[in-house]
């Protein structure tokens, strides 16, 4: 079983629209969640962190469920600058600091 | 936040010979962390390096294949040994911001492509 799982898409929405991307992990003592966001042929940067009691900034809305081992990422009203690929990332627990579990990545294209 | 400068953005190579990455950091930092993204896959820690002391390596990755100088707390250098083209990927050097924030700040990248 991979690491960090993630579906990778892609996802076609049109402006406006709402998109959901989930991921799941597989080491159950993750302590670190993070969404980080890689444009194409660009380096990867943080977008949000994620927090047991869910979080919010902006139009993106992260949440964690530590029980099923499983984060998402909400983005509502998508912007065509939201296109992007969103990668799920865990600190793996007793890791060296910066090893961080990237997924995959899921890809959205958001169209006008 | 951390501005990171990476040489060469990106190189075509001949198999069997050598590439140095260079990393510049805009501040001092103890820690700097070497990844790898190969085409369609995630990103992948090399090393972790440490000024003053050797790098440690991730599982995978040996210091013969991908030795790593760390001469100051604002650089680094990745070199790539005896290429194959295997090795071709973008090669990330990153720093974190903040104690055990999980917060990395990536360069831009080095694309290798090894023929």
């Amino acid at each position: 079983r991979k690491e960090v799982e993630q579906d990778p898409g892609p996802f076609n929405v049109p402006e406006g629209a709402t998109v959901a991307f989930n991921c799941t992990y597989s080491n159950s003592a993750s302590q670190s969640f993070f969404w980080y966001r890689q444009d194409c042929r660009k380096e990867p940067k943080l977008l949000m962190s994620v927090y047991s009691s869910g979080n919010e900034d902006g139009r993106f809305t992260a949440q964690l469920n530590r029980a099923s081992q499983y984060i998402s990422l909400l983005i509502r009203d998508s912007k065509l600058s939201d296109s992007a690929t969103y990668l799920c990332v865990v600190n793996l627990a007793g890791g060296s600091q910066g090893n961080l579990i990237f997924g995959k990545g899921t890809k959205l294209s958001v169209k006008p | 936040s951390a501005v990171i400068s990476q040489k060469p953005s990106r190189d075509i190579c001949q198999r069997g010979t050598s590439l140095t990455i260079q990393c510049q950091v805009d501040s001092q930092v103890t820690m700097m962390f070497w990844y790898r993204q190969q085409p369609g896959q995630s990103l992948t820690l090399i090393a972790t390096a440490n000024q003053g002391s050797e790098a440690t390596y991730e599982s995978g990755f040996v210091i013969d294949k991908f030795p790593i100088s760390r001469p100051n707390l604002t650089f680094s250098t990745l070199t790539v040994s005896n290429m194959s083209p295997e090795d071709s990927s973008i090669y990330l050097c990153s720093v974190e911001w903040g104690h055990g924030t999980g917060e990395l700040f990536f360069g831009e990248g080095s694309r290798l492509t090894v023929l």
